[in-house]
């Protein structure tokens, strides 16, 4: 079956712009997860969902970053006034509701000029 | 935020030898999983991990969890070049009431295959 797809591949804005970020996880999982990683470190967490609710948005490094799931399944990670500090791959994973094991989609690659 | 640390960082063998890496952590966690992730890629589950002690075969890699539930073991027996690639360690940290908590990661073992 199909599995967790990430929009768009690679993303390059200028300093000070806003970037979405779309993730469609694996039919039927409930939980979906945004990571960041950096070059040369492991994903590190930033915010989940179970079902529409944020159930911990801990990792959001600031107020510039918000993420949605409207309807309990396509998520957008949403980026304001970005800074160079942003570029990185950020990553979504998706999981069944009590399963400790996620899957993880290509990533989006951004780069913030 | 807080990585796990993963050794070695880096390992160069030739085709046909074992791996032996692992991942260590000042806390107790109540899963482990192991990921490998290539270029421009997404981490992929390799082996998953619930109880202490508990070792799991997944073709030719082993993984154990260690008893202290502190750190865990990755094992890959005869490599071969599809194998190169990075390889991290994963867990949940208590609580982890509902299965679905957030997962901390290793700093990651990159595994060149030299010729």
């Amino acid at each position: 079956g199909a599995g967790v797809s990430q929009t768009p591949s690679n993303k390059v804005t200028e300093k000070g712009k806003y970037v979405e970020l779309r993730c469609d996880p694996i039919s039927g999982h409930t939980a979906l997860y945004w990571y960041r990683q950096s070059l040369g470190q492991g994903p590190e967490f930033l915010i989940y969902f179970q079902g529409t609710g944020a159930a911990d948005d801990s990792g959001l490094p600031n107020d510039r970053f918000f993420a949605v799931r409207p309807e309990g399944s396509v998520s957008t990670l949403k980026i304001q006034r970005t800074e160079r500090g942003d570029s990185a791959v950020y990553l979504c994973a998706s999981s069944l509701w009590g399963g400790h094991e996620q899957f993880f989609g290509p990533g989006t690659r951004l780069t913030v000029l | 935020g807080q990585q796990l640390n993963q050794s070695p960082q880096s390992m160069f063998i030739q085709e046909g030898e074992d791996v032996s890496m692992n991942c260590t952590s000042s806390s107790i966690f109540n899963t482990w999983l192991w990921y490998k992730q290539d270029p421009g890629e997404g981490p992929v589950l390799l082996i998953a991990l619930y109880k202490a002690g508990e070792l799991t075969s997944n073709g030719r890699l082993t993984a154990q969890f260690g008893i202290t539930r502190k750190d865990s073991f990755l094992n890959i027996s005869a490599s071969i070049p599809s194998d190169v690639g990075i390889y991290f360690c994963a867990g949940h940290q208590p609580p982890d009431n509902f299965g679905n908590e957030k997962l901390t990661f290793g700093t990651g073992t990159r595994l060149t295959i030299i010729p």
